[in-house]
């Protein structure tokens, strides 16, 4: 399984964008970035997915480089209610990966 | 379409005594996960089931803990004769299928005492 790494924290204000950088220099060929968001006392929620290059949705955009021992979550014009933990996951996206590893976690605190 | 639903949302429990954790899946979902957090820590894949069959407990403690899927109702997540270190949140996941999304419950959290 490929490790991540990830700040333990982050700050920001509103309306800022905050980019959370995670490595995995281990990632497999096979292996999908997948980033979660966790908000206390919920459930983690799912954020987003690559593979490579960009992947954009109406929450968040993701940027993986060529080489893919990186990537980077941006969210645009945070809020206080993105104040949550942010979890980056590295695996395969069929059979042969059932279980999610989740990391520590980035938790990023948005200010007024 | 709810999501998943866990109950309960709390639950105290003695040490020695017996808990279970109940997970509804999301409709449509044959797939169930349950996952245990610790304070200031990620969730720890425990076990992935289907329906009345357990198709991975890798990440079940050998002792205590089981877990099933009956055709009919809920999954369960048993822990016998608690112990002060099981005290977490418990969160169950479901899922389409294998590989899919993984939608989240709100979690179990257990106090033993």
């Amino acid at each position: 399984l490929a490790k991540t790494t990830q700040p333990i924290s982050m700050d920001s204000y509103e309306g800022q964008e905050v980019n959370i950088t995670c490595s995995h220099n281990n990632i497999a060929t096979n292996d999908y970035i997948t980033w979660y968001q966790q908000f206390p006392s919920q459930g983690p929620r799912f954020i987003i997915q690559g593979y490579k290059t960009k992947v954009k949705n109406e929450v968040a955009s993701l940027f993986i480089p060529a080489d893919r021992k990186s990537s980077t979550l941006s969210l645009p014009r945070v809020s206080l209610s993105d104040t949550a933990v942010y979890y980056c996951l590295v695996g395969e996206l069929d059979t042969g990966r059932r279980a999610l590893t989740f990391g520590s976690g980035t938790r990023l605190q948005v200010q007024p | 379409n709810a999501g998943v639903m866990q109950n309960p949302r709390h639950l105290v429990r003695r040490r020695g005594q017996e808990a279970r954790l109940r997970c509804s899946p999301m409709k449509g979902h044959s797939h169930v996960y349950w996952y245990r957090q610790l304070p200031e820590e990620g969730l720890k894949f425990m076990v992935y089931l289907q329906k009345e069959n357990i198709i991975d407990e890798s990440g079940m403690p050998k002792e205590r803990f089981s877990a099933e899927f009956p055709k009919e109702g809920p999954s369960i997540l048993r822990i016998q004769q608690v112990v002060r270190g099981d005290s977490a949140a418990y969160f169950c996941a479901s899922s389409t299928g294998t590989g899919d999304e993984q939608y989240f419950g709100p979690g179990t959290r257990l106090t033993v005492t």
